[in-house]
């Protein structure tokens, strides 16, 4: 499967700041994705990054908030806008390289704590 | 209701002993099925997936009952690597959706 890198791996910031977080993959891939775990919970899906176009969000997720690019197959960026404690959580990349139907591999994570 | 539920555990288990986790999902038009393992601060990584016929690697076992919406994940012969959270997760179109997950300890 091909490999994932995910950046910064952990950042501490200050609330009203932004972050932007990137995910690099080693190949191209159909779909990738935006997930955020907060503590102690599993994952939530964010939204889906779409090549070349607006990414399709979750219910509950905006693009204001959490504005998301994919210029190419292997490539994506998530940003976290204007900060607050409770945005602290795990944000994880992930993406599918061989179909819809076939299993999702994810980037390390990147831990952010908003204080 | 949650799209997928799984047994809260925790499960505490000495080595050597099987345990069986169990998972349930209410979209009946879910396509893949999977069982992903959770390591403290790491990210999921693919266990298994699973079919409908069953599936088996080593000491893990995976099934899947389309008619109950139900997936199943039997660990045999507990190890204490084994330690960690399950995580069942169903995909639909390519996007997954996760349970919960539940937490294992195997113990000396």
């Amino acid at each position: 499967s091909a490999v994932i890198s995910q950046k910064p791996s952990r950042d501490i910031c200050q609330r009203g700041t932004s972050l932007t977080i990137q995910c690099q993959v080693d190949s191209q891939v159909t779909m990738m994705f935006w997930y955020r775990q907060q503590p102690g919970q599993s994952l939530t899906l964010i939204a889906t990054a779409n090549q070349g176009s607006e990414a399709t969000y979750e219910s509950g997720f905006v693009i204001d908030k959490f504005p998301i690019s994919r210029p190419n197959l292997t490539f994506s960026t998530l940003t976290v806008s204007n900060m607050s404690p409770e945005d602290s959580s795990i944000y994880l990349c992930s993406a599918l390289d061989r179909g819809l139907n076939t299993e999702a591999f994810f980037g390390q994570g990147t831990r952010l704590t908003v204080v | 209701r949650k799209e997928v539920e799984q047994d809260p555990g925790p499960f505490n288990v000495p080595e050597g002993a099987t345990v069986a986790f169990n998972c349930t999902y209410s979209n009946s038009a879910s396509q893949s099925f999977f069982w992903y393992r959770q390591d403290c601060r790491k990210e999921p990584k693919l266990l298994m997936s699973v079919y409908s016929s069953g599936n088996e690697d080593g000491r893990f076992t995976a099934q899947l009952n389309r008619a109950s919406q139900y997936i199943s994940l039997l660990i045999r012969d507990s190890k204490l690597s084994d330690s960690a959270t399950y995580l069942c997760v169903v995909n639909q179109a390519g996007k997954s959706t996760f349970g919960d997950g539940t937490t294992l300890t195997v113990k000396p």
